[in-house]
């Protein structure tokens, strides 16, 4: 079975530049989580999504960011502009749905982004 | 302050030595993860607990709600152990997103052969 795949691995952008990182979660994994680790400092949540709905984007940092997941499926997060603190690495997680299920999580290799 | 704080943020072991990390919290959880990160892979989760003890391997978690603290250990620690081992918990005001974490900084652990 295949594990959460994140694409691109690395991107290196130019500031004011537009980039779309995706998250293919495990088949069948209802609930899919953003994170983000910058530079020297802890992973944050940025936002989760049940199905295709966004149950819970607190953790989104401004509106530069945008998050979608048609279909239930993968899901995309675009960083428009990107800015340089946007720069470190942006995980993606998946786990069932259900209660005993839910907090069983599995997380991709990450994508690493630079903006200079 | 963060929420989750752990120590220590580095460690190197000689190969065969017990291996302690602790991580301390400030908030109500419902949960606690502990998390490993090999350098350039991504991230694998290795327990979740919410009382008790668990044990996987030569790896066992403990956690006391009361004190808020949870410990990780490794028995026999082996050169391929090396990796930063993270501390998240879920904060009941986190609701129904049971990924909603607070994460700790990282130890990063090097074991020498």
């Amino acid at each position: 079975e295949a594990g959460v795949t994140q694409f691109p691995s690395h991107s290196v952008i130019e500031k004011g530049q537009t980039v779309t990182l995706r998250c293919d979660p495990i088949s069948g994994h209802d609930n899919l989580y953003w994170y983000r680790r910058v530079m020297g400092k802890e992973i944050k949540f940025l936002l989760h999504f049940v199905k295709e709905s966004k149950q819970d984007e607190s953790g989104m940092p401004n509106n530069r960011f945008l998050a979608e997941r048609t279909g239930g499926t993968y899901s995309t997060l675009k960083v428009q502009p990107a800015e340089l603190e946007d720069s470190g690495v942006y995980f993606c997680a998946s786990s069932q749905a259900g209660l005993m299920r839910a907090g069983e999580l599995f997380f991709g290799e990450g994508s690493r982004l630079t903006v200079l | 302050k963060n929420e989750v704080e752990q120590s220590p943020q580095n460690l190197t072991a000689q190969e065969g030595e017990f291996i302690t990390i602790n991580c301390s919290y400030s908030v109500g959880i419902s949960a606690l993860h502990w998390l490993q990160q090999h350098p350039g892979g991504g991230i694998v989760s290795l327990f979740m607990l919410s009382s008790g003890k668990k044990k996987h391997g030569r790896l066992i978690a403990t956690i006391n709600i009361q004190e808020k603290h949870s410990s990780l250990h490794i028995t026999a620690s082996h050169p391929r152990d090396s990796a930063v081992y993270i501390c998240a918990v879920r904060p009941w005001a986190g609701g129904t997103s049971y990924g909603k974490l607070t994460f700790g900084q990282g130890t990063i652990l090097t074991v020498h052969p």
